[in-house]
């Protein structure tokens, strides 16, 4: 069974358009996390999801929004996608909010903006 | 704040030669230290983790990795690589009794076996 799932794995689409990714964790934890990876490996944290509680990272534009319709689920949703948003997207999870805690991540989905 | 410098962004090493990959670290709190691997089309593994005590920590596969504090270094080691161990490594600092979203991530070093 796969700890953190994410779909899909690869996503293609044009400029303008709106489009989800979704992520699910079946390890009980508390918190999850996205995180995008640009083309040179960088990787970045986007947004932090526990109990309900989110925080941003203050450079994420606004058209990306996470949803958490339940504690296993925190799907990313982006609105009017443009070039500069084609990168790797993870979702990962942890068991409480704490720094010393390991992270569990998915196996990422590749989007690319036409 | 914090920062991570991953010195090499690739090293190639034969299999079966000893490798070290190289981390150093900046902040005005102490921290803890993380290793992560990430195979092809995949996401990242934990690798090892330095919280307190002893400062060689070791890890899965064989890897084990040096906390010095003089020196704000945490290099991962490993006697003799597999070509398996073909990967990305990326070494992460996160700031001692702080939040988990506070992980900084270096901007990873390519590991290449060569048969």
């Amino acid at each position: 069974d796969t700890a953190v799932s994410q779909t899909p794995k690869y996503l293609v689409t044009q400029m303008g358009n709106d489009k989800s990714i979704k992520c699910e964790q079946n390890l009980g934890h508390d918190t999850m996390y996205w995180y995008k990876q640009d083309s040179k490996k960088f990787l970045k944290i986007m947004f932090s999801y526990n109990n309900k509680e989110l925080i941003i990272n203050e450079t994420v534009p606004n058209r990306f929004s996470p949803k958490s319709p339940d504690k296993a689920h925190l799907n990313l949703h982006i609105n009017s996608l443009e070039l500069g948003d084609s990168a790797v997207y993870f979702c990962a999870s942890s068991q409480t909010t704490g720094s010393n805690e390991k992270l569990f991540f998915g196996s990422g989905t590749q989007l690319s903006v036409l | 704040a914090q920062s991570v410098t991953q010195l090499d962004s690739q090293v190639p090493v034969f299999e079966e030669a000893p490798v070290e990959l190289r981390c150093n670290y900046s902040s005005s709190v102490s921290v803890y230290l993380f290793w992560y691997v990430q195979y092809p089309n995949q996401g990242l593994q934990l690798l090892l983790k330095y919280l307190s005590g002893s400062t060689l920590v070791k890890g899965i596969n064989g890897f084990e990795a040096e906390f010095n504090k003089s020196q704000t270094s945490f290099h991962l080691r490993k006697p003799s690589v597999h070509i398996s161990d073909t990967a990305e490594y990326f070494c992460a600092v996160s700031p001692e009794f702080g939040s988990a979203r506070q992980l900084t991530f270096g901007s990873g070093t390519q590991l290449t076996v060569l048969p």
